[in-house]
């Protein structure tokens, strides 16, 4: 069983439609949740994270994560042409420095 | 920007050849790693570096060997190019726990014909 798993797409949503990204995971250890978004022919970039359980928001962006169930979410509100990227999410444990990430999960927001 | 620098950043190589890519930072960070990212895989670790001369195989390290013989410098050898290692290449970089976010280069794409 791979430790995260996730949806690789393509997701394909009009402008300011409300998307909803998912990943699980199997690893309890996990505490940080992290969110990279990768725009074609570079390299990911810090997107947001959270820490532990809850939800997190930052603008048109929320992540949302639920340890009882391993499941983490990012939703995002009114999306635009320019948040098409590949999304991957990556579950780290706070004392590890092996970085794991998701396939990624490619998303296509048509004007 | 966390300052990471691969070259070449494109690259056609022949089967059987020796291929050597490079990474470069600037932030004095601890930690980096070699990843390749092909579709349906995502990225998928290669060999990773803990500090100067020290190195780690990841889960795809078959066939690649890595060297850091300074904080700010890390390579990835090919030794003996095949067709299956076609793939984009990234490097990455982090200070190490606690802080567990990752800066990644620009990429190389690496072609073996």
């Amino acid at each position: 069983q791979k430790e995260v798993e996730q949806d690789p797409g393509p997701l394909s949503v009009p402008e300011g439609a409300i998307v909803s990204l998912n990943c699980t995971y199997s690893n309890s250890a996990f505490q940080y949740f992290m969110w990279y978004r990768q725009y074609s022919r570079k390299g990911p970039e810090l997107l947001m994270y959270t820490y532990s359980s809850g939800n997190k928001e930052d603008g048109r962006f929320t992540a949302q994560v639920d340890k009882s169930s391993k499941y983490i979410s990012l939703f995002i509100r009114d999306s635009q042409p320019s948040d098409s990227a590949t999304y991957l999410c990556a579950p780290q444990m706070d004392s590890s420095y092996k970085l794991i990430f998701g396939s990624g999960t490619r998303l296509l927001v048509r004007p | 920007d966390a300052g990471i620098t691969q070259s070449p950043r494109h690259k056609v190589t022949e089967t059987g050849t020796p291929v050597t890519l490079r990474c470069h930072q600037t932030e004095n960070h601890r930690y980096m790693y070699w990843y390749r990212q092909d579709p349906g895989h995502g990225l998928r670790l290669i060999h990773y570096s803990y500090g100067v001369k020290d190195t780690d195989k990841g889960e795809v390290s078959d066939g690649y060997s890595v060297s850091r013989s300074k904080t700010e410098d890390f390579l990835l050898t090919l030794e003996s190019a095949t067709s299956s290692q076609t793939s984009v290449y990234f490097c990455a970089t982090s200070r190490g726990p606690p802080d567990t976010e990752a800066f990644f280069g620009q990429g190389t794409r690496l072609t073996v014909v």
